[in-house]
């Protein structure tokens, strides 16, 4: 009974080093998100995907880039990480309008 | 464009007191909204929801929250306090695309 599973939990990266985020769901949905939790900024989506195949921006997708090559799968990707990227992301899924499920988050430095 | 606004990063109340976390949002079309709650060090938890239907609605742990639409309001509320509910809230709306916004959060803390 997985749910949302995050990998990894911890990361420390100097800045201009890339890495990627893995989200894996086991619960079918279409709806795959990822968002970014800084303090007293709340929860801010980065990039979204309705389903196989599709991605979408969010509110704050500049540095990052995703992929959902398959359904339970959605990949965010640091290509030349910064300082501005430290910050807590959460991958969540669902489906349309329905409320989402959430891992547990991964909690990124930038140095 | 959707937007969530949360009124107060912080709310302090007393154990057994009323809890009020306010919640406006600004959607171009009627709107899906959703009350979560993150403890610390976890993820998002869901209390509520609002879709279609009865305009007041009740979540797990006693919560509840009431849609107005002439208000563009989804307010939070909970009769009674408890030191259990310490923990820091979100608003969040939806519409037809499936972007999900959250608003900043409310950090709710219960005294003794």
């Amino acid at each position: 009974n997985a749910g949302v599973t995050q990998t990894p939990k911890f990361r420390v990266l100097k800045t201009g080093q890339s890495m990627t985020l893995l989200c894996a769901q086991d619960m079918n949905h279409e709806y795959m998100y990822w968002y970014r939790q800084d303090p007293g900024m709340g929860l801010r989506l980065i990039h979204y995907s309705v389903g196989e195949g599709t991605t979408a921006k969010g509110e704050v997708p500049d540095g990052y880039n995703v992929s959902r090559l398959k359904k339970q799968n959605f990949l965010l990707g640091l290509e030349s990480a910064a300082p501005s990227q430290t910050s807590v992301y959460f991958c969540a899924s669902g489906v349309s309008n329905s409320p989402l499920h959430f891992g547990n988050g991964t909690r990124l430095t930038v140095t | 464009a959707q937007s969530v606004t949360q009124l107060g990063s912080h709310v302090s109340v007393s154990e057994g007191a009323l809890v009020l976390l306010r919640c406006n949002y600004s959607s171009s079309v009627p709107p899906y909204l959703f009350w979560y709650v993150q403890y610390p060090n976890q993820g998002l938890q869901l209390l509520l929801k609002y879709t279609t239907g009865a305009t007041l609605v009740k979540g797990i742990n006693g919560f509840e929250a009431e849609f107005k639409k002439s208000e563009t309001s989804f307010h939070l509320t909970k009769p009674s306090a408890h030191m259990s509910d310490a923990a820091e809230y979100f608003c969040a709306v939806t519409d037809w695309g499936g972007k999900l916004i959250f608003g900043q959060g409310t950090e709710l803390s219960v005294k003794p």
